[in-house]
């Protein structure tokens, strides 16, 4: 079954306005966490944001914000103010394990297109 | 100043031949993971290894297998080579251990393999 969730293959945004990437995730791990990464057209893992499973509040990272909805099993991106270089594929990945063991799967990534 | 170094960037082999992926990080980290990253299917793990001599079987380990034998090189083994192991592969580390949860992952630049 698949861990990571990604509905999205493809979005558009208009430049400026705000987009949600959905990601949902499947873990019975009390201790989990979620990771955004983009990957533009060079090929380039950029992270972007995390959030952990015991963390209270969302996290922000500037122009980043992750909705995070526990209950729900859900780990959004929020990007705001969208721009021409945010044209990428967006992946969400999941952490699961503590201490030494710690493994990392990936989502299968949506490709978010800004257009002018 | 790379951290992780994949050995080729461009490989092409062919059918039934033994290759090795070969990576490097010079972080001291605990944790490597190898990935392959294919069109529509995103980043799939084959294996990750969590300490010198360790390993663990990711999602897709069937073809393949690595070896640890040294904590900064991760080496990724097609034993025969097949046409659908054709693909990108993207090694990566992290630093583990205790309070590591939001440690982020390290990529390389990726080897894109070839199978004729």
């Amino acid at each position: 079954a698949q861990k990571i969730t990604q509905t999205q293959p493809g979005m558009f945004v208009q430049e400026k306005e705000a987009v949600t990437l959905d990601c949902t995730y499947d873990t019975s791990d009390p201790s989990y966490g979620l990771f955004w990464y983009k990957q533009p057209s060079s090929g380039e893992m950029i992270f972007l944001i995390y959030q952990g499973s015991y963390d209270q509040q969302n996290a922000t990272e500037g122009r980043y914000s992750l909705n995070f909805q526990k209950a729900r099993k859900s780990a959004n991106l929020v990007i705001s103010a969208s721009q021409l270089g945010d044209s990428a594929m967006y992946f969400c990945a999941m952490r699961e394990g503590d201490g030494g063991y710690q493994k990392v799967t990936f989502g299968t990534g949506t490709k978010l297109q800004v257009i002018p | 100043d790379v951290k992780v170094t994949q050995s080729s960037r461009y490989l092409v082999k062919r059918t039934g031949e033994k290759v090795f992926l070969e990576c490097v990080q010079d972080m001291d980290h605990e944790n490597m993971f190898w990935y392959r990253q294919d069109p529509g299917l995103g980043l799939r793990l084959i294996y990750f290894s969590y300490d010198v001599k360790m390993k663990e079987k990711g999602d897709i380990p069937e073809g393949y297998s690595v070896s640890r034998e040294k904590k900064e090189r991760f080496s990724l083994i097609l034993e025969s080579a097949s046409t659908n192991q054709t693909s990108m592969y993207l090694c990566a580390s992290r630093a583990g251990g205790p309070l590591s949860g939001a440690n982020v992952l390290t990529f390389g630049a990726g080897s894109r393999l070839t199978v004729l």
